[in-house]
């Protein structure tokens, strides 16, 4: 149980476009769900916590019109990275949580390269 | 932003060796959890300790939480080549988001 994925997993897109990355919770229902993103050899960076139904929280420094996310149901989380520049290269990771206990559940991550 | 730092960042081992990996903050936690990360892929979760001072053990691995529930510590017993990874702590704040460490590295020689 606890399953998560997310799609696509990898993803080569042109400067100046946007790219969605879905999180989906296959076998239960996720009230919060995070995004992370990952430089090599680095550890995670929690990039915003949404909830079902509300508005996305964002970390200090992270833009919220460039990376919008979208929590519609709860089973399902999108990130939309807009205009995207090479310096948004990089590995997302979302994670869900269930009402259940501690912890989270993280996707495989998607693999985003700008050129 | 709540900052977990870990030690040591990188850590290459022989099999069979023992290990210590350190997770320290001067936050106070509401939980905290490992994970251990491969190359391309999403953390899998290990253990969650919530209560200061517990101590828990997954087969080889124990792991500890401080009394202040401000750290933490991952012990392996006779690593394994199979344990090489990334490990990574989190800890949970009040509002339930996780703030991820700094990772360790762990390379275990056959």
């Amino acid at each position: 149980g606890a399953v998560v994925s997310q799609h696509p997993s990898r993803v080569i897109c042109k400067s100046g476009t946007s790219v969605k990355i879905e999180c989906r919770s296959l076998d239960f229902q996720a009230t919060t769900m995070f995004w992370y993103r990952q430089f090599p050899k680095q550890s995670l960076m929690l990039m915003a916590t949404s909830n079902e139904g509300s508005k996305a929280t964002y970390e200090q420094g992270v833009e919220k019109d460039k990376f919008l996310i979208n929590h519609a149901s709860l089973t399902l989380s999108t990130l939309t990275v807009t205009s995207a520049h090479p310096e948004d290269s990089s590995f997302y990771i979302c994670s869900a949580r269930g009402v259940w206990g501690h912890g989270q559940y993280f996707g495989p991550g998607t693999r985003l390269t700008v050129t | 932003t709540q900052l977990l730092e870990q030690s040591p960042q990188f850590l290459s081992i022989q099999e069979g060796e023992n290990l210590t990996v350190y997770c320290n903050s001067s936050s106070v936690f509401s939980s905290l959890q490992w994970y251990r990360q491969e190359p391309g892929e999403g953390p899998v979760l290990l253990v969650t300790v919530v209560t200061g001072g517990e101590v828990k053990k997954l087969k080889r691995l124990t792991f500890q939480f401080g009394d202040a529930r401000k750290d933490s510590s991952l012990h392996i017993t006779a690593a394994q080549p199979g344990d090489t990874g990334l490990y990574l702590c989190a800890g949970a704040n009040t509002g339930n988001q996780f703030y991820f460490g700094t990772g360790t590295s762990l390379t275990v020689i056959p």
